[in-house]
């Protein structure tokens, strides 16, 4: 069984351009999250879909961060415009329901560096 | 507030034993989780504890005290691929996961 992809594993982009990351989860997980690590931290959460439903998004900049998860499958993350302090590692994961003490998976994390 | 506590780093010796303490403070408790995550990787599950007491997993154990807000986690005969960052999170009343910054294990030869 494949585990949650992302794409792509590396961008590096000037300060003020957009960009955006992919995420698609484990086949028949509902709920699926978006979290933020910088080196040495553990991850902070942006996002929370409960199938394409953001039931937590009280993290997310919304000044500049966007998410979608339109069909409640696969999902995108936006930034727009990027800024020097937004360089960490994204991480997707995700799990079978949001509503019980479910194992999250996450996916390999897509490292941005913003110069 | 919630918070998680763990140690920065942690040093052992390929074939010995290391515990790994946690202690945290969240809104509800729905239970304590355990990841491993080696550099440049994504973390992955290791053990899951809501009742008290000790679960034993092969090498690893993980133990919990709901009522002293305490968890450990155990390695025995330590092997130079368990050099990693170990995450503790625990899950509040919303069933949001509360991460510590985890604690970087280095195994010596």
């Amino acid at each position: 069984e494949a585990g949650v992809v992302q794409s792509p594993r590396y961008k590096i982009i000037e300060k003020k351009q957009p960009v955006a990351f992919w995420c698609n989860p484990i086949s028949g997980h509902n709920t699926l999250y978006w979290y933020l690590q910088n080196l040495g931290q553990g991850p902070e959460l942006l996002i929370r879909y409960e199938n394409e439903e953001a039931v937590d998004d009280s993290q997310l900049p919304k000044d500049r961060f966007s998410a979608e998860r339109l069909k409640g499958v696969d999902s995108t993350l936006k930034i727009q415009p990027a800024e020097l302090g937004d360089s960490a590692v994204y991480l997707c994961a995700s799990s079978l329901g949001g509503g019980e003490a479910e194992t999250q998976y996450f996916g390999p994390g897509t490292r941005l560096l913003v110069l | 507030g919630q918070n998680i506590d763990q140690p920065t780093e942690m040093t052992a010796t390929e074939g010995a034993i290391v515990q790994i303490n946690c202690t945290y403070q969240t809104s509800g408790f729905n239970g304590l989780f355990w990841y491993q995550q080696h550099a440049g990787e994504a973390p992955t599950f290791l053990s899951y504890n809501v009742l008290d007491g000790l679960e034993e997993k092969g090498r690893f154990s993980s133990f919990l005290s709901r009522s002293k807000g305490y968890s450990y986690l155990l390695l025995k005969e330590l092997q130079m691929k368990d050099s990693a960052s170990y995450l503790c999170a625990a899950l509040d009343s919303n069933y949001q996961l509360i991460w510590g910054a985890g604690t970087k294990l280095i195994i010596k030869p």
